[in-house]
């Protein structure tokens, strides 16, 4: 069965630090997707991220960046120089099939930005 | 992207009636998915609908309590039944489409 563990229940930070959402997926499919998700305070989920099992490159995407390691099956995600609207609860997922399957949500870590 | 609306987005109801939520997408989708998120809580899995079958459920969720309905491959509808407080929470309905997965905007539940 899929599982995804978010450890980080709550985390506090100052704005302009670096912070690392962790997460860690077990599967036993070979191929797989790994999504994450920002829900704010309004409630909508907004999708940040998709990462297939067979592209373990890191991406950048502005203040954001993932960190793919299939050898300790972690999917994490750092936010660089945060920021107020980074406020939000952070869900990371897993999927067989990105399109056609449903996913499987982590706990979820709600992150506090404070100025 | 996919753009999914839900109504109503909002509702308070009474304990021992049901609601209603509806799922439009703006395009043909295959699977279609609704998923509970309880207060303070993650997103969990209540069924799969496809269009032209009987949607596929999780364990711990039940037809009769959970009734949905995929009558073409735009729309989808989730029934609360009989409700309790404890079915307070937002549903969520998603699409698949193009390796993606896209959310509706949610429908936030409050039974009294």
């Amino acid at each position: 069965a899929q599982k995804v563990t978010q450890a980080q229940t709550e985390i506090s930070v100052v704005e302009k630090e670096d912070v690392t959402l962790d997460c860690v997926y077990e599967t036993r499919d070979t191929t797989y997707y790994l999504f994450w998700y920002k829900q704010p305070p309004s409630g909508e989920l907004v999708f940040l991220i998709r990462r297939n099992s067979f592209d373990e490159q890191n991406e950048i995407s502005g203040r954001y960046s993932w960190n793919f390691q299939k050898s300790t099956s972690s999917f994490n995600f750092t936010i660089t120089a945060s920021q107020v609207v980074d406020s939000a609860v952070y869900f990371c997922a897993l999927s067989e099939d990105s399109g056609n399957t449903p996913l499987v949500f982590g706990k979820g870590t709600r992150l506090s930005v404070i100025a | 992207s996919a753009v999914i609306s839900q109504k109503p987005s909002r509702d308070i109801c009474q304990r021992g009636t049901s609601l209603t939520i509806q799922c439009q997408v703006d395009s043909q989708v295959t699977m279609m998915f609704w998923y509970r998120q309880q207060p303070g809580q993650s997103l969990t899995l209540i069924a799969t609908a496809n269009q032209g079958s009987e949607a596929t459920y999780e364990s711990g969720f039940v037809i009769d309590k959970f009734p949905i309905s995929r009558p073409n491959l735009t729309f989808s509808t989730l029934t609360v039944s009989n409700m309790s407080p404890e079915d307070s929470s937002i549903y969520l309905c998603s699409v698949g489409r193009r390796n993606e997965q896209f959310f509706g905007p949610g429908t936030r539940l409050t039974v009294l």
